[in-house]
This record gives C-alpha cells, sequence and structure tokens, in this order.
C-alpha cells in the first residue's frame, strides 16, 4: 500500500496520559501535515514538516503538543497529560514539493485518539 | 473563528440529478479553493481545484464554480450517483501557503436510486 498510513487507527487514553501518534507519508513524500478534527467540526491545520524540520506550527496549541519528522522513520504526533478536550480524529496528509503548492494533499484514514 | 462555511450540513438528491454543495468564505486573502470527499472511517481525498484567476473548472461528472466578489463557491455533481454518496469538505488557502488548508465542516451528500 502506496497511501498515507498512520498507526494507530484508534488510541483510547485517561486524562494525563500521553498519547503518540504515527504516520508514514506516501512513497517519494518528503512533506508532512498533521491536521485534527473535532467532532462536528471541518479538519484544521496544525503543524508542516519536513524531513528534521518544523516548517510552520502555527496551528498547534502552545502546550502539550509536539511534532517531529526524524531522518529515519515516521512523524510523530506527540501529546503530552491528554485531556478530554484532545479527543479528536487526527490525520496526517503528504505532498511532495508540487503538490504543496497546489494545495493537493494525500490524507491518511486518521488516528481517533478518545480520552476517557 | 470559522473562515470557509458549509451552511448546509446535508443533502439528499436523486440519482441522476444534479448536486450542488455550496460553500462561502471570508478571508478575501484566500486565492486557492479545494473541494475533498470523505467517506466514513477514511481520510479526505481531493477531488477538484480551482485558483481565484477563474471561474469555472471541470473534470468529469464535477465542476466548481468561484464567484469571487460574492466570495463563494459551489459543487455541481452532475449526473449524480449513489456512490458519489460522502461527506463534502470545502478548503480554501492563500498560494504561498497552501498547505493550510482552511475546511469547511462538511456537507453530508446522500444520492438516493
Amino acid at each position: 500500500n502506496a497511501g498515507v498510513m498512520q498507526n494507530p487507527r484508534h488510541l483510547v487514553r485517561r486524562r494525563g496520559q500521553e498519547a503518540r501518534l504515527r504516520c508514514s507519508p506516501m512513497k517519494g513524500h518528503s512533506h508532512v501535515y498533521w491536521y485534527r478534527q473535532l467532532p462536528e467540526e471541518g479538519l484544521k491545520f496544525m503543524v508542516y514538516l519536513q524531513k528534521e524540520n518544523i516548517i510552520d506550527e502555527s496551528g498547534m496549541p502552545k502546550e502539550r503538543f509536539s511534532a517531529e519528522f526524524p531522518k529515519e522513520g515516521p512523524s510523530i504526533l506527540r501529546i503530552q497529560q491528554v485531556v478530554r478536550g484532545d479527543s479528536a480524529a487526527y490525520f496526517c496528509a503528504s505532498s511532495d514539493p508540487l503538490g504543496k503548492e497546489n494545495g493537493e494533499l494525500f490524507f491518511g484514514e486518521g488516528s481517533r485518539l478518545t480520552v476517557l | 473563528d470559522q473562515q470557509v462555511k458549509q451552511n448546509s450540513p446535508s443533502l439528499s438528491v436523486q440519482e441522476g440529478r444534479i448536486s450542488i454543495l455550496n460553500c462561502d468564505y471570508t478571508n478575501s486573502m484566500f486565492d486557492y479553493f479545494l473541494w475533498y470527499k470523505k467517506y466514513p472511517a477514511e481520510g479526505p481525498t481531493f477531488l477538484i481545484s480551482i485558483s481565484s484567476i477563474k471561474d469555472k473548472n471541470e473534470d468529469g461528472r464535477f465542476t466548481v464554480f468561484l464567484n469571487k466578489s460574492a466570495k463563494h463557491l459551489s459543487l455541481h455533481i452532475v449526473p449524480s450517483q449513489p456512490g458519489d454518496s460522502a461527506v463534502y469538505f470545502c478548503a480554501a488557502s492563500r498560494t504561498n501557503s497552501g498547505y493550510a488548508l482552511n475546511f469547511g465542516k462538511g456537507t453530508s451528500l446522500l444520492v438516493t436510486p
């Protein structure tokens, strides 16, 4: 499967625990984006990364959230000390440099986080 | 602050008829607009896009119309098919940050046989 791969698909955490969501971009893509969809809302941009670089994190909450895209391995979205309001679907997308300019992002199936 | 609005949460259309999905935006800096389609438990998939220098873009059964003065765009699907039943998201961006898409809340389209 050459698509954007996200795991886990479903994650349940208790308040105060940490959540780690992983994303492997499409083959040949070097740009990764994370979006969050709260219940009954549209997707909201969180962060844009290239290998070993955060390009734009203007959509990330200032505290408890971090993202990385290491030289080797998947991109990771990390949420520390989760709260109930973090319950959402987190979508990863990837693009090649040209696709980025056209806004044609390829999305994964999402990771659904539930905080109890 | 919802800069892209899809005021119809749902739409039901008979197979073979035209589906028209509407979208309004408030930010005049947006110059690129896209429609994504989403099935349950899947990620959004790109459908069609339009640049602000155009007022219409066609791709098979799908046509997007852009009215810049009204800050309004619409997606027409003709003829509608049952497989088109999905949630459709309108999105907008500025060219210099085309990855930071601003999505509407979506319109759920049901095409009945």
